[in-house]
């Protein structure tokens, strides 16, 4: 199965701040990468798909770039309503595999 | 509007069965491969399996894999997940979602999570 490691595991920042979050495969997984953040006591919400990809609805503050291994998720300038965990997921094979969770909390 | 809403969660012993359901509405069911992906409490998630738009794919998560049973029914709307000799470590919260229709894989929309809970 293919492992992904996100870093850093937590993150403290303050609004406004621009922050990126790492995650890397164990394997390369072309760009079948996607982004998700995730609330206290709600489902995940689809941010970023194929690796770079703006999910409708989803605001332009986030970005997502990277390729094979390595990619990132940048938010440009925080906001209130961004802090929350932010998961990777991989869709390049089975099993589908998800990166550990980087919980972003405010400063 | 695209809805997704699970249920047939509970509290179950060790080695019981119970069957998740999640009803879809508000697109065209029978056109979409679909998922479940849990989380445990205070964890990260977890894919447990997928199902192709008729059924022909199937897949799981090794932790599963033997226990869990993935089965739709395009006619009625609905996915469903049997799951039987439940483990404490089934634990979690368990959330159908819907693939992205011209990205299979990523996870566009999520139903709100139905609680099953492993315990003696």
């Amino acid at each position: 199965a293919i492992q992904l490691t996100q870093s850093p595991s937590s993150l403290s920042a303050s609004v406004g701040d621009r922050v990126t979050i790492t995650c890397r495969a164990s394997q390369g997984i072309s760009s079948a990468l996607a982004w998700y953040q995730q609330k206290p006591g709600k489902a995940p919400k689809l941010l970023i798909y194929d690796a770079s990809s703006l999910e409708s609805g989803v605001p332009s503050r986030f970005s997502g770039s990277g390729s094979g291994t390595d990619f990132t998720l940048t938010i440009s300038s925080l906001q209130p309503e961004d802090f929350a965990t932010y998961y990777c997921q991989q869709f390049n094979s089975y099993p589908r595999t998800f990166g550990q969770g980087t919980r972003l909390e405010i400063k | 509007e695209v809805q997704l809403v699970e249920s047939g969660g509970g509290l179950v012993k060790p080695g019981g069965s119970l069957r998740l359901s999640c009803a879809a509405s508000g697109f065209t069911f029978s056109s979409y491969s679909m998922n479940w992906v849990r989380q445990a409490p205070g964890k990260g998630l977890e894919w447990v399996s997928s199902i192709s738009s008729s059924s022909s794919y199937i897949y799981y998560a090794d932790s599963v894999k033997g226990r869990f049973t993935i089965s739709r029914d395009n006619a009625k709307n609905s996915l469903y997940l049997q799951m039987n000799s439940l483990r404490a470590e089934d634990t979690a919260v368990y959330y159908c979602a819907r693939d992205l229709p011209f990205m299979p894989g990523a996870f566009d929309y999520w139903g709100q999570g139905t609680l099953v809970t492993v315990s003696s």
